[in-house]
């Protein structure tokens, strides 16, 4: 199975800060690599697919970028919403495997 | 706008059966394009596929290894759903369970647009 090792596994940003997560694939994933928001006792959120297209109603302060084995999810200006945990997803192999998560909390 | 609403125990005792089940509306489980997957989330395991059924001309399931034994997924046209079944669950099933669509089209057909609300099992006695 792929790895996905995500980095910082926390971090603390105040709001307005420009942040950005990086997501380590174990080999390469072509352009299938998927960005999730989750908050407390929610479902994971699709926020970016095929690396940086935004889904449908999210905001454009977030964007993704990446390509072979090194991908990352930027969000430009924190707003109070965004306190979060953030996972990637691949699914260029069977079967699709998710990093271990980016708490992101208020400084 | 697609909708996933789960329903089934909380409470499961070990070496039983889990069964959950994801009713769809806004899609069809016969979606000749969708997907239909179960990931479960817990903090030892993160979130973790479990698997998926899908239409196209005929039913196809695919599982993910560390379940293959103990798992089945079903789909059931008349109610529109599909369900999980979990055999012969440990304290290790313990997880919220997700049921979550693949999108039909596109690119995107690599992730998962819609989840259902999340279902805690529990597995003791």
């Amino acid at each position: 199975d792929i790895q996905l090792t995500q980095s910082p596994s926390f971090l603390s940003a105040s709001v307005g800060d420009r942040v950005t997560i990086t997501c380590r694939a174990s080999q390469g994933i072509s352009s299938y690599l998927a960005w999730y928001q989750q908050k407390p006792g929610k479902a994971p959120k699709l926020l970016i697919y095929a690396v940086s297209i935004l889904q449908s109603g999210v905001p454009s302060r977030f964007s993704g970028s990446g390509s072979g084995t090194e991908f990352t999810l930027t969000i430009s200006s924190l707003q109070p919403e965004d306190f979060a945990t953030y996972y990637c997803q691949q699914l260029n192999n069977y079967p699709p495997t998710f990093g271990q998560g980016t708490k992101l909390e208020i400084k | 706008q697609v909708q996933l609403q789960q329903s089934g125990p909380g409470l499961v005792k070990p070496s039983q059966t889990l069964s959950l089940t994801c009713a769809i509306s806004g899609d069809s489980v016969s979606s000749n394009s969708a997907a239909w997957n179960w990931i479960r989330q817990s903090p030892s395991r993160g979130l973790e596929w479990l698997g998926r059924t899908y239409y196209r001309s005929k039913w196809y399931n695919d599982y993910a290894v560390s379940v293959k034994s103990r798992i089945t997924i079903n789909p059931d046209t008349s109610k529109n759903q599909f369900s999980l079944q979990l055999n012969s669950v440990t304290p290790e099933d313990t997880a919220v369970y997700y049921c979550a669509r693949n999108p039909p089209s596109g690119i995107a057909v690599k992730s998962f647009d819609y989840w259902g609300q999340g279902t805690l099992v529990t597995v003791s006695s």
